[in-house]
């Protein structure tokens, strides 16, 4: 049973470009999820993926979009590059159902924008 | 208003010895679930215990336990026995089951624990 599994793991970016953080769920997980996490702070959620569809949103300009492939792999964007986007992108497959949704998280792909 | 609280940004332990990170939370949802998750330098998130809103017992997982009390909203995590490997971030997250939206998870910004030798 593979993890969760992100590229690039480093990425550096300039001010107004766009980019794009692959995310490969663990096996037999349906649903994605996107996490920011900004330096000495928790992880902050973007949005959420089940079954292609966004099905959840946190506090985010609209340009961080995303998309979740059939496999149920997944993609996050963002386009217009700001300094504050500088951050840890953390991606966390489960799966549905159940009282308890068991998360499982990559190891991230640290952004910096200059 | 935060919907989860930890007080103590830096915590240190002698190895072998026993350790208490902080956490509360606020919701009006009665049914949640409550996690520990321990990031290394590394990055990744690990998680180390679940408790939810309506179990009974508090949690356990080998040298984690979780002190839940519910009237209090406090969901303290245990380490016992602290090894050099246990030095690393801890979060405190929470799982809110609201409307059918099972999703999402809300961070606290975390107790960095340092065990020394």
């Amino acid at each position: 049973e593979t993890g969760v599994t992100q590229s690039p793991t480093h990425l550096i970016k300039t001010r107004g470009q766009q980019v794009t953080l692959r995310c490969s769920s663990q096996s037999g997980h349906n649903t994605v999820s996107w996490y920011q996490q900004a330096l000495g702070q928790g992880p902050q959620f973007i949005f959420q993926y089940y079954r292609e569809e966004e099905n959840g949103r946190g506090n985010f300009p609209p340009r961080f979009s995303g998309l979740q492939f059939p496999n149920y792999s997944s993609e996050l964007n963002v386009n217009a590059l700001e300094l504050d986007d500088s951050a840890l992108y953390l991606c966390a497959s489960s799966s549905s159902g159940g009282v308890y949704y068991g998360y499982t998280f990559g190891s991230g792909t640290r952004l910096t924008v200059v | 208003a935060q919907k989860i609280t930890q007080t103590q940004p830096g915590m240190f332990v002698q190895e072998k010895e026993a350790v208490t990170l902080d956490c509360t939370y606020d919701t009006s949802d009665p049914s949640y679930g409550l996690f520990w998750y321990k990031q290394p330098s590394s990055g990744e998130m690990i998680f180390l215990i679940y408790q939810g809103s309506y179990d009974q017992q508090n949690a356990t997982e080998g040298r984690y336990s979780l002190n839940f009390q519910k009237a209090r909203k406090s969901a303290n995590l245990v380490i016992s026995a602290s090894q050099l490997g246990d030095s690393a971030m801890y979060f405190c997250a929470m799982r809110e089951v609201s409307g059918g939206s099972n999703y999402k998870l809300t961070f606290g910004k975390g107790t960095l624990l340092t065990v020394n030798p």
